[in-house]
């Protein structure tokens, strides 16, 4: 099956600066790349995405970019504020009847 | 708005005990899944199931079993609760061919005693 790595597991940033996660995976057959968000007491929401045949994706302050050849891709958050503080997962998939798997998750904490 | 909805936020249980968790998803979505979620884990997948009737092992399957008898609803049975069961308990749903992009219930954050 797919083996999937967050890193780091956990990030602490000050108001405004950068943050940046990755994940790494395994299985050369994934072709979507999404970003899920957790916060406190509610389950994961998906923040954004990305195809196979993307490098680059930006929503405003956040974006996620791939490397298919060395498999890997990151979320990045600019000018990060106290309401992205959550944990963070991937879940590269490959479509199809498949299971997805999840990174093991990133803790971001922004302190004010 | 899709909406998942989970029958219980809380729920404490006896060791031995048979659980029900229940999961409903209101737009007719073709995957639905249970996971459950533990400090360092992640989230694990527990079982799913792409149509009506149809159910795949996850990778913790053990332990456990669902029921899929109607397409908006997915339920989690874990016949003999047992302590090591005691964790947050995630349903979520997805359009066929869509896994990736996965709605989620609350979450019932499961105690066994």
């Amino acid at each position: 099956g797919e083996n999937v790595e967050q890193h780091p597991s956990t990030l602490s940033v000050q108001e405004g600066d950068s943050a940046v996660i990755k994940c790494t995976y395994s299985d050369s057959a994934s072709n979507y790349f999404p970003w899920y968000k957790q916060e406190l007491g509610k389950g994961p929401q998906l923040i954004i995405d990305i195809r196979s045949n993307v490098g680059e994706k930006k929503d405003q302050r956040i974006a996620v970019t791939l490397n298919k050849t060395a498999k890997h891709f990151s979320l990045h958050i600019t000018e990060t504020q106290p309401e992205d503080s959550a944990v963070y997962f991937c879940a590269p998939d490959s479509g199809g009847y498949q299971k997805v798997t999840f990174g093991t998750g990133t803790k971001l904490q922004v302190i004010p | 708005d899709v909406k998942v909805t989970q029958s219980s936020r809380y729920l404490v249980k006896r060791t031995g005990e048979k659980v029900f968790l229940e999961c409903v998803q209101d737009m007719d979505h073709e995957n639905m899944f249970w996971y459950r979620q533990d400090p360092g884990l992640g989230l694990r997948l527990i079982y799913f199931s792409y149509d009506v009737k149809m159910k795949e092992k996850g990778d913790i399957p053990e332990g456990y079993s669902v029921s899929r008898e109607k397409k908006e609803r997915f339920s989690l049975i874990l016949e003999s609760a047992s302590t090591n069961q005691t964790s947050m308990y995630l349903c979520a749903s997805s359009y066929s061919g869509s896994s990736y992009e996965q709605y989620f219930g609350p979450g019932t954050r499961l105690t066994v005693t």
